[in-house]
């Protein structure tokens, strides 16, 4: 089993949309968990951080369930600037594990 | 304050050539990594260095070595370039965000091994 499992998409959405990918890990004992986001042939930027009771950031809410082993990532109200490669990333001791990605390609 | 930076940011190469990234990060972290990018295979860890003076092998390190030149800087090279190592490099460090550790990046390399 992979340890950090995305679905690739695409995920076509047009503008306005609501949007959710989720991600699942396979170490239990993983400390911390984050989403980043990566725009074609750019390097990867950190969005936000995952917390077990849940954050929000503006548009994107990001979720963890530690029973079930998945993170997830909602956006709402999408902008064609939210175009690109959502990575979900899981901390253990330091080490961090990238999923390989979910692309999304918002449309006008 | 300019982050992580990597230079070149594009390469050419034939085989049986050699070459040095170069990695450098100005936000004082201890922790300095190496990742290949290929499609449908996302970040792969080469090399990392927990501090300066130390370094470990990631998941692909055959075919590279390192140098934790000192703490700012972590360079990557390859001794005999390869077509398999056509790939886009990044460097990154590790810093903190809230209580946990996460890591920033650099501009990235793309090789082309000929």
């Amino acid at each position: 089993r992979k340890e950090v499992e995305q679905d690739p998409g695409p995920f076509n959405v047009p503008e306005g949309a609501t949007v959710a990918f989720n991600c699942t890990y396979s170490n239990s004992a993983s400390q911390s968990f984050f989403w980043y986001r990566q725009d074609c042939r750019k390097e990867p930027k950190l969005l936000m951080s995952v917390y077990s009771s849940g954050n929000e950031d503006g548009r994107f809410t990001a979720q963890l369930n530690r029973a079930s082993q998945y993170i997830s990532l909602l956006i709402r109200d999408s902008k064609l600037s939210d175009s690109a490669t959502y990575l979900c990333v899981v901390n253990f001791y330091s080490t961090l594990t990238f999923g390989k990605g979910t692309m999304l390609l918002v449309s006008p | 304050n300019a982050g992580v930076t990597q230079t070149p940011k594009f390469q050419v190469l034939k085989t049986g050539q050699s070459m040095t990234l170069q990695c450098a990060q100005d936000m004082n972290h201890n922790s300095m990594y190496w990742y290949r990018q290929d499609p449908g295979m996302g970040l792969r860890l080469i090399y990392y260095s927990a501090s300066e003076g130390t370094t470990d092998k990631g998941e692909v390190p055959n075919g590279y070595n390192v140098s934790r030149l000192n703490k700012r800087e972590f360079s990557l090279r390859l001794e005999s370039a390869a077509p398999s190592q056509t790939s886009v490099y990044f460097c990154a460090s590790t810093g903190t965000v809230g209580a946990a550790d996460t890591q920033y990046f650099g501009p990235g390399t793309r090789l082309t091994v000929l």
